[in-house]
């Protein structure tokens, strides 16, 4: 069955990097538009970043532009988020989600922290 | 400050129908399908409702979606205590490039 499981999330210095996983299995990754959406403890969904199916055009919000890349390894059914410059505002439990539609992974915390 | 507006709060009876607003613009909910969420503590997001009013397989057809110019509803009908959670509305903004969500609403099952 379908399933996507994050990982990578921790404890991290300010202005640190930190890359995200998101193993799925199931489905082909690659034929599907994949999305990072985070939440900061106590607050709403915020939507991250996008990746589309074909893997040419790649989508972030204003407040990771120019920080967080993602990517994917078709070879391993993964995607990735590699989150450079980390900021206290970046801490939150991050979901990756296929086409944002009715999978979603549980979550991985992390936590920007001195 | 989420673009996509909805009431923070919401609240209902056992039995009674509810709606939740979503509030947009022409550049993503006047021009694009909404999805909608369900989210209980602790857990990841459930979709509730895709392209504006379809309901995935498993949903149960109390829970309802509708469009209109800029603005979105989910309305759940025979509330039940389960329904207690919050909910959330989504839209792809084509000139942002973003997909948008909602703040997110509250609903009590009083």
């Amino acid at each position: 069955q379908v399933q996507l499981v994050e990982s990578g999330g921790g404890v991290v210095q300010p202005g640190r990097s930190l890359r995200l996983s998101c193993a799925a299995s199931g489905f082909t990754l690659s034929n599907y538009g994949m999305h990072w959406v985070r939440q900061a403890p106590g607050k709403g969904l915020e939507w991250v970043a996008v990746l589309s199916y074909d893997g040419t055009n790649k989508y972030y919000a204003d407040s990771v532009k120019g920080r967080f890349t993602i990517s994917r390894d078709n070879s391993k059914n993964t995607l990735y988020l590699q989150m450079n410059s980390l900021r206290a505002e970046d801490t939150a439990v991050y979901f990756c989600t296929k086409d944002l539609r009715d999978y979603w992974g549980q979550g991985t915390l992390v936590t920007v922290s001195s | 400050q989420s673009v996509l507006t909805q009431p923070p709060s919401a609240s209902g009876t056992p039995g009674q129908r509810v709606t939740i607003s979503c509030s947009g613009g022409s550049s993503n909910i006047g021009i694009t399908d909404v999805n909608w969420y369900q989210q209980l503590p602790g857990t990841a997001p459930k979709l509730l409702i895709y392209s504006s009013n379809q309901r995935p397989s498993g949903v149960p057809d109390r829970f309802s979606g509708s469009k209109s110019g800029t603005s979105a509803s989910l309305a759940i009908s025979g509330l039940q205590s389960e329904d207690e959670a919050d909910y959330y509305c989504a839209a792809w903004d084509d000139s942002l490039k973003e997909v948008l969500f909602g703040g997110g609403t509250k609903l009590t099952v009083l």
